[in-house]
C-alpha cells in the first residue's frame, strides 16, 4: 500500500515561513490535498489538487509538488496557524491515503 | 452554508455493534459521494469508506481494516448518511467524521464528529 511520510513536528517563528514536506513515491505524479486540524476539531481543506485554495483559506498557504516530495508552505505564520497538518492523496489501491501528520507550533 | 452533523456515537461492547448518522444540508446530497473517515485518539486520519452517487449507482467502498464488518448506507429522501458498524473491536474507537468528496480525490467539507467508544 502506499505511504505518506510527514515530520512529526515543525515550528516556525511568528511572522516566519513554515515548510512542512509529505514525501511518497513518485507523489509528483498523484494530486496531493492538505488539511488542517486545530485541537478539538475537524478537519479543514486547505490546499487541494497540489496548490489549490478553497474559497477563505489564506492566500498564505500554498502549496507544490514534484518528484517524491509534496509541500506545505505557510508564510507569515500567525499563532492561528498551531495546528496539526495532513497531506492526502487518492491511490487507486486504498484508495485514499493520510500522510502521518505534522504539529505546527508557532513560537 | 454546508453542513454535515453525525449522531449515532456512543459505548459499546467489544463484538458489538453501532449505527451513526449523518445529516446533510446546505448542498445537493444526492449529487455527492459521501465518506467516513476515522481518527482513534491522538491518532492520524484514516479513511474507513465511501457511497458514490446515484448517478454512479451508490457502490461503496472500504477500507481493508473494516471490509466485511461496516456497511455505508444513504438516504437521498432525508439527505442522510449512514455507517452500520458490526463486530466492533477495541481498535475501533475512534472520532468518525462524516465528510463531503467531490468526487476528485478529497474530501472538501467534514461534520464534527461522533465518538464510538469500544471497550469492555
Amino acid at each position: 500500500s502506499y505511504e505518506l511520510t510527514q515530520p512529526l513536528s515543525v515550528s516556525v517563528a511568528l511572522g516566519q515561513t513554515a515548510r512542512i514536506t509529505c514525501g511518497g513515491n513518485n507523489i509528483g505524479s498523484k494530486n496531493v490535498h492538505w488539511y488542517q486540524q486545530k485541537p478539538g476539531q475537524a478537519p479543514v481543506l486547505v490546499i487541494y489538487r497540489d496548490s489549490n485554495r478553497p474559497s477563505g483559506i489564506p492566500e498564505r498557504f500554498s502549496g507544490s509538488n514534484s518528484g517524491n516530495t509534496a509541500t506545505l508552505t505557510i508564510s507569515r505564520a500567525q499563532a492561528g496557524d498551531e495546528a496539526d497538518y495532513y497531506c492526502q492523496v487518492w491511490d487507486g489501491s486504498t484508495p485514499y491515503v493520510f500522510g502521518t501528520g505534522t504539529k505546527v507550533t508557532v513560537l | 452554508e454546508v453542513q454535515l452533523v453525525e449522531s449515532g456515537g456512543g459505548l459499546v461492547q467489544p463484538g458489538g455493534s453501532l449505527r451513526l448518522s449523518c445529516a446533510a444540508s446546505g448542498f445537493t446530497f444526492s449529487d455527492h459521494y459521501m465518506d467516513w473517515v476515522r481518527q482513534a485518539p491522538g491518532k492520524g486520519l484514516e479513511w474507513v469508506g465511501r457511497t458514490r452517487n446515484k448517478a454512479n449507482s451508490y457502490t461503496t467502498e472500504y477500507a481493508a481494516s473494516v471490509k466485511g464488518r461496516f456497511t455505508i448506507s444513504r438516504d437521498d429522501s432525508e439527505n442522510s448518511l449512514y455507517l452500520q458498524m458490526n463486530s466492533l473491536k477495541t481498535e475501533d474507537t475512534a472520532v468518525y467524521y462524516c465528510a463531503r468528496s467531490p468526487g476528485s480525490g478529497w474530501f472538501d467539507y467534514w461534520g464534527q464528529g461522533t465518538l464510538v467508544t469500544v471497550s469492555s
